[in-house]
């Protein structure tokens, strides 16, 4: 089975711009996540899709947004990029049980977003 | 809100020896995942090992095994026999269980160095 797949691997943007990463999740999988891990903040919540609905959002202002597909493939997008937007972001599906999801995460490679 | 604590930012230990990463976690939830997820150099993310709540017995998965305390919410990683490709850094998490707008959100600590030593 393939894991989760991330792209770009790596980008370079400046102040203002606009970035879209996308994360195509293991098969089966119903749920994606996304975290953003920089070394001072570490690995914080950015946003849960299940099924196409956001289920749930981090702390982060409007400019981070996202949306899931009917394959479950996931997208996020930030507009107007600042410095501090330099990141790690981590895309991670997990597998479906009756509650909902089994908890496990799967990891993606990350995509390394750099902001000039 | 959930948090969960890594008081220890670095550790390391002699090959083949054994170390224990501690973390603690905070929460007024009854049903909830705790996990152990390794993140090698440059590489990506893994499991580690994983705990349901309800579970009394502590999980266990080759090298190594959890110490949960739930009254204390407390769960300790216990890495044995340390091989030189167990140096990552060690995210302790946590996860609500079920299918309501809080579930599916993992909250991480802040992480473990750990170093094997040949």
């Amino acid at each position: 089975k393939a894991g989760v797949t991330q792209t770009p691997r790596y980008l370079i943007k400046t102040r203002g711009q606009q970035v879209t990463l996308s994360c195509s999740p293991i098969s089966g999988h119903r749920s994606v996540s996304w975290y953003q891990q920089t070394p001072g903040q570490g690995l914080q919540f950015l946003f849960e899709y299940f099924s196409e609905t956001q289920r749930n959002k981090g702390n982060f202002p409007g400019r981070f947004s996202g949306r899931q597909f009917s394959n479950s493939r996931s997208e996020m997008n930030v507009s107007t990029l600042e410095l501090g937007d330099s990141a790690l972001y981590l895309c991670a599906s997990s597998p479906p049980t009756s509650g909902g999801n089994t908890g496990e995460l799967f990891f993606g490679e990350g995509s390394r977003l750099t902001v000039l | 809100a959930q948090t969960v604590t890594q008081s220890q930012p670095e550790m390391s230990v002699q090959e083949a020896e054994t170390v224990t990463l501690s973390c603690t976690y905070d929460t007024s939830e009854n049903n909830y995942y705790l996990f152990w997820y390794k993140q090698p150099p440059s590489r990506q993310m893994i499991l580690v090992i994983r705990q349901e709540a309800y579970k009394q017995q502590n999980a266990t998965e080759n090298r190594f095994s959890v110490n949960f305390q739930k009254a204390a919410k407390s769960f300790s990683l216990k890495i044995s026999d340390s091989q030189l490709g167990d140096t990552a850094m060690y995210f302790c998490a946590f996860m609500k269980w079920g299918w309501d707008t809080n579930a599916g959100k993992s909250t991480f600590g802040d992480g473990t160095t750990l170093t094997v030593k040949p």
